[in-house]
């Protein structure tokens, strides 16, 4: 079964520093990569995803992910935060089965900008 | 267009009660997901359909649960006799068909057992 890692709970940066969020997964195979970003009391809104190609995947808000086999990551980043990208980011891989296409989240990690 | 709605949004239940969550996917969407995400943690899967059909139910935590999902478009998550431990996030998602793991998420209905 596949599982995912974000290793750090909290990060708080900088309004305009640059940000990379850590996620680590573990499957089998290939797999589908996601990174979420969950508001307050919002649901999930897709940031990016990773299917095939291109390893350096671009996303909505100038995020960017990058897809590493040989690590079994997908760190997620920005060259310079605002303060509106405070939320909480999710990492999740995917299997494509008929019948079994649940997506398994990381716990999370909680993002903080300070001025 | 109009993405994935959920009602209620927040629900507060005595312990023992029954309950009854709507989702409304986007039109058009073929399958349809439910996670349950407790409080700090990330959502975790409940159950899957495809149109009308109920193909994954292996993150049902309980037979208190139960999902149905009758003319393959709305989806009602049902839970019976509701402890503490049922508090948490209930999230619907939906993708445009079969193999399509783009999914779309409502914003979630809070329940809260007292």
């Amino acid at each position: 079964a596949q599982s995912v890692t974000q290793p750090d709970i909290h990060i708080t940066v900088s309004e305009g520093a640059s940000l990379e969020l850590r996620c680590n997964y573990s499957y089998g195979a290939t797999p589908y990569l996601f990174w979420y970003v969950q508001s307050p009391g919002q649901g999930l809104q897709l940031l990016l995803k990773y299917f095939s190609g291109d390893t350096l995947v671009q996303g909505i808000k100038g995020f960017e992910a990058e897809f590493k086999r040989s690590q079994s990551s997908f760190n997620l980043r920005k060259p310079s935060v605002h303060w509106s990208d405070a939320a909480e980011y999710f990492c999740a891989v995917g299997v494509s089965n008929f019948g079994n296409e649940k997506l398994t989240f990381g716990t999370g990690t909680r993002l903080t900008i300070i001025p | 267009g109009a993405g994935v709605s959920q009602s209620p949004r927040y629900k507060v239940a005595k312990r023992g009660q029954d309950v009854a969550l709507r989702c409304d996917p986007i039109s058009g969407h073929v399958s349809l997901f439910w996670y349950q995400q407790a409080l700090g943690q990330g959502p975790e899967f409940l159950t899957y359909f495809q149109n009308e059909a109920q193909l994954d139910k292996s993150g049902l935590p309980s037979d208190r649960f139960f999902a149905e999902r009758p003319e393959g478009s709305v989806s009602t998550l049902k839970i019976q006799r509701t402890q503490q431990e049922d508090s948490a996030v209930y999230l619907c998602a939906s993708s445009l068909a079969g193999g399509s793991i783009e999914q779309y998420f409502g914003p979630g209905t809070r329940l809260t057992v007292t």
